[in-house]
């Protein structure tokens, strides 16, 4: 069975400052995608990155850039110089085929971010 | 941004009486599907369908039904609501299977609004 570890339930950090959220994950399937989901207080889900396991291509996107190691079977995202906009609960989720229709979804249990202004 | 609706955005009902939870899209996706997220638990899959009239459970089937007569429609069924029931219920589309679209990105899920349920 798949699983996403997110081991920070919560982190609060001062505006500005840099913040890693970790995402670890567990997979037998050899071909899988994994994602990040940002859910502000406002309750709506919103995507923010889409990695599929064949390109570990780091990613930079403004502020936000994420790692991805296969070798640890880690998928961190980072957060530079961070807002108060950036306060919200984020996702790490991880989706794969594992043939005769069988296909795997598994989100983490989310890392709330409070940024302190 | 995904058309994706849910009716009603918000119900209150008491234990045991039916209730049907609506997902509505304008982007001809073939997959939808129904996450019910809960404090300490992020999100669980509980039905997905690939198709009109073709659907399948996920890890937390018991409970509910579903049904989608219509591309666009997807519902959701509570026949006889629990107070164990009472959560935020997401509905999700992609244009193709999760975990199969190779080099492309037609996997990626898109979220509707949530509805939020308490069952007393």
């Amino acid at each position: 069975a798949q699983k996403v570890t997110q081991a920070q339930t919560e982190i609060s950090v001062v505006e500005k400052e840099d913040v890693t959220l970790d995402c670890v994950y567990e997979t037998r399937d050899t071909t899988y995608y994994l994602f990040w989901y940002k859910q502000p207080p406002s309750g709506e889900l919103v995507f923010l990155i889409r990695r599929n396991s064949f390109d570990e291509q780091n990613e930079i996107s403004g502020r936000y850039s994420w790692n991805f190691q296969k070798s640890t079977s880690s998928f961190n995202f980072t957060i530079t110089a961070s807002q108060v906009v950036d306060s919200a609960v984020y996702f790490c989720a991880l989706t794969s085929y594992s043939g005769a229709g069988s296909y795997q979804l598994t989100f983490g249990k989310g890392t709330k971010l409070s940024v302190i202004p | 941004d995904a058309g994706i609706t849910q009716s009603p955005r918000h119900k209150v009902t008491e234990t045991g009486t039916p209730v049907t939870l609506r997902c509505h899209q304008t982007e001809n996706h073939r997959y939808m599907y129904w996450y019910r997220q809960d404090p300490g638990h992020g999100l669980r899959l509980i039905h997905y369908s690939y198709g009109v009239k073709d659907t399948d459970k996920g890890e937390v089937s018991d409970g509910y039904s579903v049904s989608r007569s219509k591309t666009e429609d997807f519902l959701l069924t509570l026949e006889s609501a629990t107070s164990s029931q009472t959560s935020v219920y997401f509905c999700a589309i992609s244009e193709k299977a999760p975990g199969t679209s190779g080099g492309g990105t037609g996997d990626t899920q898109y979220f509707g609004p949530g509805t939020r349920l308490t069952v007393l």
